[in-house]
């Protein structure tokens, strides 16, 4: 009954690390979405991808880069990562139409040290 | 600027009784409106989804309402139980485009026995 997988629940890595966070959905959407989540500031959107090898920006791309080489595989690069990324990271893949839901991965816990 | 504000940013009840937590947006165009239940750790799992027409919806326990006219919405728990304990999300739609959405800072929610 899974439906949005991301590859780890808890990752702690060091400062100037690359971190790579998977997603992967088998509900073959188009749409893929990036998101983190820090207290009293909701979810904010990194990054989006509407197809395989499109992606789009968000609201707070800076920081991040994303991949899509195939279509149930969206997976978020935090080039060198820092201290303000600690964050939960959650993926999402909405169904297309107007009244339809969105599922979301389980999240990802990130610690950088 | 699009907004989702939800009060009260916490709240603590006991096993037993009822609460209204409140979502105020200032979103435009607006598609739809979306309560979601997030466990701790957890990714958030959608409750209700409701458009422009829609007043009330309902899923067991929980009801939803909606005011397109003041911006409002709430969402009210009957007979609270320990498991409800969670933050509840409100998101809205912005019509059009990839599916934007634009999420409140969330309430989370603490049912005491």
């Amino acid at each position: 009954d899974v439906k949005v997988t991301q590859s780890s629940r808890y990752l702690v890595k060091r400062t100037g690390e690359k971190v790579f966070l998977e997603c992967v959905q088998d509900m073959d959407h188009e749409n893929m979405f990036w998101y983190r989540q820090d207290p009293g500031l909701g979810l904010r959107l990194i990054y989006f991808s509407y197809d395989v090898k499109m992606k789009e920006k968000g609201d707070i791309p800076e920081g991040y880069s994303v991949s899509r080489e195939k279509k149930e595989r969206f997976s978020l690069i935090l080039e060198s990562a820092s201290t303000n990324q600690t964050s939960m990271y959650l993926c999402a893949s909405p169904f297309p139409g107007e009244r339809t839901e969105a599922f979301f991965g389980q999240g990802t816990r990130l610690t950088v040290v | 600027k699009n907004q989702v504000e939800q009060s009260p940013q916490s709240l603590i009840i006991l096993e037993g009784k009822n609460c209204t937590l409140q979502c105020n947006y200032t979103v435009s165009p607006f598609s739809n409106l979306r309560w979601y239940k997030q466990d701790t750790g957890r990714g958030p799992v959608s409750l209700t989804i409701m458009t422009f027409s829609e007043n009330t919806k309902s899923n067991g326990r929980y009801t939803a309402t909606l005011d397109a006219d003041t911006k409002q919405s709430s969402l009210h728990i009957t007979a609270s139980q320990l498991s409800d304990s969670a933050s509840y999300i409100c998101v809205v739609r912005v019509r059009g485009g990839y599916n934007k959405l634009i999420f409140g800072a969330g309430t989370r929610l603490a049912v005491h026995p």
